[in-house]
């Protein structure tokens, strides 16, 4: 089966500029997450959808990140405007559901750099 | 929300020799607890998964123990090979997923 595809897989931006990454899960997974990854860390959760609704978006700051999944297949995160600490490797995964056991796969990532 | 810690930061290991990570998570009700194995570069990729109702998993290696009551759970990696060497990320998850920080696995041949 296809894997989660995201895009661009780079993207050099300024400070205060704005930028959106793209995602598709694996066909029928219900459960979306974007993850953000710097440089050393592990992955941290972002957001988490289910089917088009929000599950968990506690760690998303919502001041200058946006994400969503209209249709409830694939999902656009945006920034703006962009912070030098935005600076990271973001993630995005599928499950085929929400809750413990379901195995999430992740996709190629998106690495952002803001000068 | 959950916190997971993970430690310790970098492993060095002979080829060969056995290698332990730790990590403890502080919701009892995670029940679901995947390691991840990270190569430089690239995506996270399952490598073993236990959920809360198992002790105790292997796959020919890798084995991951789970103690419940001290929310602690651990991964085991027997006969390390130079290919093992990669950053190792432990998780915790009940609906959403903690991931701890990372342990940067070395071994050398």
């Amino acid at each position: 089966e296809a894997g989660v595809a995201q895009s661009p897989r780079y993207k050099i931006i300024e400070k205060r500029q704005s930028v959106a990454f793209w995602c598709n899960p694996i066909s029928g997974h219900a459960t979306l997450y974007w993850y953000q990854q710097i440089l050393g860390q592990g992955p941290k959760l972002l957001i988490q959808f289910q089917n088009n609704g929000v599950v968990d978006d506690s760690q998303l700051p919502k001041d200058r990140f946006s994400a969503e999944r209209l249709k409830g297949v694939d999902s656009t995160l945006k920034i703006q405007p962009a912070k030098l600490e935005d600076s990271a490797v973001y993630l995005c995964a599928s499950s085929l559901m929400t809750g413990g056991g379901n195995e999430q796969f992740f996709g190629p990532g998106t690495r952002l750099t803001v000068l | 929300g959950e916190n997971v810690e993970q430690h310790p930061s970098t492993l060095s290991v002979q080829e060969g020799d056995s290698a332990v990570i730790k990590c403890t998570y502080s919701d009892s009700a995670s029940n679901y607890f995947p390691w991840y194995k990270q190569e430089l570069g690239k995506r996270p990729q399952l490598i073993i998964d236990i959920r809360s109702n198992v002790g105790e998993k292997k796959d020919q290696r890798i084995a991951v123990t789970l103690n419940k009551t001290a929310k602690h759970f651990s991964l085991h990696i027997t006969e390390t090979q130079p290919e093992d060497s990669a950053v190792y990320f432990c998780a915790a998850s009940r609906v959403d997923m903690r991931f701890g920080a990372g342990t940067r696995l070395t071994v050398k041949p």
